[in-house]
């Protein structure tokens, strides 16, 4: 498709619980990024995919964050143990080239209560 | 690494008067540039990009930013704002490879007023 697909829109969880965020990136664009925006607007990258593989992993908690780029699905990020601090939209971005720029969906929100 | 400075968390600007919303940035190598435009409860969209030639770059929605390497800086401008445009911008870097991800700045938040 045209567009970068997030699901679901919004995504409540109870502290400890597991969440898992998906998103369908625009169909011949090989990279994937994942951003956390949190209160105050700051983005901050969490990790990137070049097809199947991870790209960069910097940004990435150890402990607690996953992510999987498989073929034939949806790139997936998913939190263990949901903590009130995780609580933030989650962004999915796609790009044939990321030099010239990114392509971003609109976006889930996490509620951790 | 490459660092994005907005110098204004929120501009308010009265309708059909000109803005400009400025952005430095830091980096030791050279970047691409760009601005985004997010509108509540939206990802973002791409304004406008900077990448070679010409330095004063023309986006949507009538918006423009002129890339100033002397002073690292790439403005956006608009003559005449609509109360449409109000919404939070956000500029951005990449290096020129792409092998580090795009870093944005915190943001500034334009509020026209009718």
């Amino acid at each position: 498709g045209e567009e970068v697909a997030q699901t679901p829109k919004h995504l409540v969880r109870g502290e400890g619980q597991k969440a898992k965020l998906y998103c369908a990136p625009i169909k011949g664009h090989s990279y994937v990024f994942w951003y956390q925006q949190v209160l105050k607007n700051e983005f901050k990258f969490l990790i990137s995919f070049q097809n199947e593989n991870v790209f960069d992993e910097t940004g990435m908690p150890k402990e607690r964050f996953s992510a999987k780029c498989l073929p034939n699905s949806p790139c997936s990020l998913e939190i263990q143990a949901t903590k009130l601090e995780d609580s933030a939209v989650y962004f999915c971005a796609s790009s044939q080239i990321p030099a010239h720029g990114y392509t971003f969906g609109s976006g889930t929100r996490l509620t951790v209560v | 690494a490459q660092s994005v400075t907005q110098l204004d968390s929120q501009v308010p600007v009265f309708e059909e008067a000109p803005v400009e919303l400025r952005c430095n940035y830091s980096s030791s190598v050279s970047v691409y540039l760009f601005w985004y435009v997010q509108y509540p409860n939206q990802g973002l969209q791409l304004l406008l990009k900077y990448l070679s030639g010409s330095t004063l770059v023309k986006g949507i929605n009538g918006f423009e930013a002129e890339f100033n390497k002397s002073q690292t800086s790439f403005h956006l401008r608009k003559p005449s704002v609509h109360i449409s445009d109000t919404a939070e911008y956000f500029c951005a870097v990449i290096l020129l490879s792409g092998n580090t991800p795009l870093v944005f700045g915190k943001g500034t938040r334009l509020s026209v007023i009718a």
